[in-house]
C-alpha cells in the first residue's frame, strides 16, 4: 500500500497568514493527489483535485503543487473559516490512502 | 445539486452484519458515475472502503474486501454497504460519497455520515 504522511501534524496561524502543509507519497504517484478539508463534526470537503485542479466553489486562495513524492497544499490568506483539519488522499493506486491530517489552529 | 444521506442501524453486536444505505438526490445513478463508501475512526483516520459504479461494477479495498459488499439500486436511487462479521474495531462514522476515490472521479461531494458502534 502507498502510505501517506503529513506535515506539520498540527499548526497555529492567523488570519491573513499564508500556510503551506505537505504531504508525501511513500512512492511516486505522478500527481494523483486530491486534497480535503474537515471541520469537527462534519463530512470532509473537496478542495483540489488531482494535484492542482480547484474544485468548483472553492475559494482561489486555496492551491496545491507538486509531483512524484511530494505535495503542498498552500492557503494564501488565511480567513476564518479555513480552521480546519486538511487530509491528503492518493488517487494513483488501490488502496486509495489518505493521510493523517493537518489540523490548522488559531494562534 | 446532489445530496447524499446514510441511513442504517447506529449500534450493532459483534459478529453481526453491519447495513447501510445512502440515497441520492438531485441526481440520478442510472446516469453514471461511480458511487463510494469511506469510514473514519480515531485509531486508523480515513479509510477507502470500495466503490462502485452505476452500472454495478465495484473495486474494493483489499484489506477489507472479505467482509464487504456494495451495491446499488437504481430504482430506488440508492447504493448500500454490507460489512460482515464485525468487531468493535469497526465502530466508526461512515461516508457515503460521489466518486470512484482513483484518478478518474475525485470524491467530490459527501453525505453528512452515521456513527456506527459496534457493542454487545
Amino acid at each position: 500500500d502507498i502510505q501517506m504522511t503529513q506535515s506539520p501534524s498540527s499548526l497555529s496561524a492567523s488570519v491573513g497568514d499564508r500556510v503551506t502543509i505537505t504531504c508525501r507519497a511513500s512512492q511516486s504517484i505522478v500527481n494523483y493527489v486530491d486534497w480535503f478539508q474537515q471541520k469537527p463534526g462534519k463530512a470532509p470537503k473537496l478542495l483540489i483535485y488531482t494535484g492542482f485542479h480547484l474544485q468548483s466553489g472553492v475559494p482561489s486562495r486555496f492551491s496545491g503543487s507538486g509531483s512524484g513524492t511530494d505535495f503542498s497544499l498552500t492557503i494564501s490568506s488565511l480567513q476564518p473559516e479555513d480552521f480546519a483539519t486538511y487530509y491528503c488522499q492518493q488517487t494513483y493506486s488501490s488502496p486509495y490512502t489518505f493521510g493523517p491530517g493537518t489540523k490548522l489552529e488559531i494562534k | 445539486q446532489v445530496q447524499l444521506q446514510e441511513s442504517g442501524p447506529e449500534l450493532v453486536k459483534p459478529s453481526e452484519t453491519l447495513s447501510l444505505t445512502c440515497s441520492v438526490s438531485g441526481y440520478s445513478i442510472s446516469s453514471g458515475y461511480y458511487w463510494g463508501w469511506i469510514w473514519q475512526s480515531p485509531g486508523k483516520g480515513l479509510e477507502w472502503i470500495g466503490s462502485i459504479y452505476h452500472s454495478g461494477a465495484t473495486f474494493y479495498n483489499p484489506s477489507l474486501k472479505s467482509r464487504v459488499t456494495i451495491s446499488v439500486d437504481t430504482s430506488k436511487n440508492q447504493f448500500s454497504l454490507r460489512v460482515t462479521s464485525v468487531t468493535a474495531a469497526d465502530t466508526a462514522m461512515f461516508y457515503c460519497a460521489r466518486g470512484s476515490a482513483d484518478k478518474r472521479v475525485p470524491l467530490d461531494t459527501w453525505g453528512q455520515g452515521i456513527l456506527v458502534t459496534v457493542s454487545s
